[in-house]
């Protein structure tokens, strides 16, 4: 277990429609980063957030967002979903801002469009 | 566009053998090279990572070699076991900057 926490597990949605995923961050954790894994773009960085304000954009889409909460939770928010949407997000955190100080990643969200 | 190329997309090698998985990179202000490591159903975990003041780092098995000039770098796993059987990353960023770059991911697979 690494300590960063992804729910749901699996998603299946149909297009068109809206969907949030969750992650809980290791314990003192105070960044988030989320990504996108497909068979096609591999892993992308979408985003990061650091102690509840975001820090970081990447190759996100307009049709998406996240937050990062005040006990530092983050969750992404996917919505007017696509077949393309279909992969693997995962969320990452670290300890401050930096890579130096450890990036440890969940087990990721799968997530089926259909 | 890829920032970091990888290669090969798959390998196998038969246990006891060596692993060799290369990777090369444009950006020059690159500044932190981390290995990931990926099984079936489980995030990426950090396998080894180098900064380019170094040209070797190893850590048991796992052997990175980089070489500067080139803007390439590369994964050596020894005496490559069962358990080792994995997708690889690797990875790329400037230290001060909150993003990694991934390479495609190399399949190892290795046969008993």
């Amino acid at each position: 277990d690494s300590g960063v926490t992804q729910t749901p597990k699996h998603l299946i949605t149909a297009t068109g429609q809206r969907v949030t995923l969750r992650c809980s961050p290791r314990s003192g954790d105070l960044s988030v980063y989320w990504y996108q894994q497909s068979l096609d773009q591999g892993l992308q960085f979408l985003i990061q957030y650091y102690n509840g304000e975001e820090r970081a954009k990447g190759n996100i889409l307009e049709r998406f967002s996240a937050q990062q909460f005040p006990d530092l939770h983050s969750e992404l928010n996917l919505s007017s979903l696509e077949l393309g949407d279909s992969a693997l997000y995962f969320c990452a955190s670290s300890a401050a801002q930096g890579l130096s100080y450890g990036y440890t990643f969940g087990s990721g969200t799968r997530l089926t469009v259909v | 566009q890829q920032q970091v190329k990888q290669s090969p997309q798959s390998l196998i090698v038969q246990k006891g053998g060596i692993s060799i998985i290369n990777c090369a990179y444009e950006n020059t202000a690159f500044d932190y090279f981390p290995w990931y490591q990926q099984f079936p159903g489980k995030g990426p975990a950090l396998l080894i990572a180098i900064r380019p003041d170094v040209s070797e780092k190893k850590e048991g098995r796992f052997t990175i070699s980089f070489n500067k000039s080139a803007k390439q770098f590369s994964l050596h796993i020894m005496d490559s076991q069962p358990g080792d059987s994995a997708t690889y990353f690797c990875a790329a960023s400037k230290d001060r900057d909150y993003k990694l770059s991934f390479g495609a991911g190399t399949t190892v697979t290795v046969r008993a």
